[in-house]
């Protein structure tokens, strides 16, 4: 069965300072996907990025940057020069594709991240 | 070009009532999932439909009922409401298959059940 494990309840941080969200996941599938959302205090869920399990290559996507593992089965996400607006619940979640059936998405706990001016 | 959207916003409804939660997918896509999430907790896998068929289903009783239109959207049927389906809602769409696509999501539905 698939899981999905965010250990970090609730980070804080002063502005400026980089944080680490950390996710660490359970496959039985050697195909499946993974995925950071985030969700502000109103409510909606963010799409930040999507990643297969075929390409453990690392991403930059400006102050974000994701690190996935196989090894460890981890998928952690750094925000760098954290910002006020940053603050929110950030959730990852997984996604094993199965025949004739769709893509149900399994999620961690979250992690509130407070960002401090 | 519109997001998913959902309705009502707020809903407060009392024990053993019924409730329905519609949604419309984003443009270009053609399921629907629903989730729900209790307050500090992730969100949930309820059910999703594509081609107005259920095709999945998360560990919900059959209270939990849904319906998918021609047109895509979507609603959500509770019946003999508990204390416990106090929460979130939430509604998200994306491109049926086992391609991984991403479900983008729409602002929720918040039922509180008293």
């Amino acid at each position: 069965a698939q899981k999905v494990t965010q250990a970090q309840t609730e980070i804080s941080v002063v502005e400026k300072e980089d944080v680490t969200l950390d996710c660490v996941y359970e496959t039985r599938d050697t195909t499946y996907y993974l995925f950071w959302y985030k969700q502000p205090p109103s409510g909606e869920l963010v799409f930040l990025i999507r990643r297969n399990s075929f390409d453990e290559q690392n991403e930059i996507s400006g102050r974000y940057s994701w690190n996935f593992q196989k090894s460890t089965s981890s998928f952690n996400f750094t925000i760098t020069a954290s910002q006020v607006v940053d603050s929110a619940v950030y959730f990852c979640a997984l996604s094993e594709p199965h025949n004739n059936a769709g893509n149900m998405l399994t999620f961690g706990g979250g992690t509130r991240l407070m960002v401090k001016p | 070009d519109a997001g998913v959207t959902q309705s009502p916003t707020h809903l407060i409804k009392t024990r053993g009532q019924q409730v329905t939660l519609r949604c419309s997918p984003k443009s270009g896509h053609d399921t629907v999932s629903w989730y729900q999430q209790a307050l500090g907790q992730g969100p949930q896998f309820i059910f999703q439909y594509y081609e107005e068929e259920e095709r999945q289903r998360g560990n919900f009783p059959d209270r939990f009922s849904g319906h998918q239109f021609p047109n895509y959207s979507s609603e959500l049927n509770v019946n003999a409401l508990l204390l416990g389906d106090s929460a979130l809602y939430l509604c998200a769409s994306s491109l049926f298959g086992t391609g991984g696509y991403e479900q983008y999501f729409g602002p929720g539905t918040r039922l509180t059940v008293t």
